[in-house]
């Protein structure tokens, strides 16, 4: 059974700063997937990562992939209070997708 | 086209009650699914379609819960005596299969409270 994990769960944040996201995944897969998802809203695509060693960057978000080591980052570069979302990684096998808990962040002034 | 939609989406019942949900995925789109939400976690699979054909179902949907799709195009979700664990975000999606960079497009979900 695929399971994803992602830590941390929570983060705060002062603007300004970087962090990075994890996102560990058990088996091999076809693609992985960084969501976004504001209070009570559903779900916006980020980012959709194809093989190893693939690269995006939209903005103050880059998000990677390692498919050997069977991770994922998304690193948040100066944060913004307009960053302050929970984000979730989905890693997708034979078209259905597996998320992770989501990492809830906060951006403080 | 304007993107998945589901209706309704708030809905309120009281336990035991039946209940049921629309997904319209985006037209040109032959697979469909439907995810639950619960306050804190990610969302986890339910079930999904392709075309008319339900193709996998979790574990997670008890005898309760029923999907169709019956002419590939929309979906329905019901849930039958609903319980107060149902209390969810219920989310639907829809994607182009099986083309390889497929991205699956979510709706803006059913919130569901069983009081």
């Amino acid at each position: 059974e695929l399971k994803v994990e992602q830590n941390p769960l929570f983060l705060s944040m002062q603007e300004g700063k970087n962090y990075t996201i994890y996102c560990n995944y058990s088996t091999t897969s076809d693609r992985l997937y960084w969501y976004r998802q504001d209070p009570g809203k559903s779900l916006e695509s980020l980012f959709v990562l194809l093989s190893n060693g693939a690269v995006k960057q939209e903005g103050r978000l880059m998000a990677s992939l390692d498919t050997k080591a069977r991770l994922s980052t998304l690193h948040i570069t100066a944060a913004v209070h307009d960053l302050s979302a929970t984000y979730f990684c989905a890693v997708v096998l034979a078209g259905k997708s597996t998320f992770g808990d989501g990492t809830t962040l906060t951006v403080k002034p | 086209d304007t993107g998945v939609s589901q209706n309704p989406r708030h809905k309120i019942t009281k336990r035991g009650q039946n209940v049921t949900f629309r997904c319209d995925p985006i037209s040109e789109h032959n697979r469909l699914y439907w995810y639950r939400q619960t306050l804190g976690q990610g969302p986890e699979f339910l079930t999904y379609f392709q075309n008319e054909a339900q193709l996998e179902k979790s574990r997670l949907l008890s005898d309760r819960f029923s999907a169709e799709r019956p002419k590939g195009s929309f979906s329905t979700l019901e849930i039958q005596r609903t319980e107060q664990g149902d209390s969810a975000m219920y989310l639907c999606a829809s994607s182009l299969a099986p083309q390889g960079n497929t991205e699956a497009f979510f709706g803006q979900g059913t919130r569901l409270t069983v009081v």
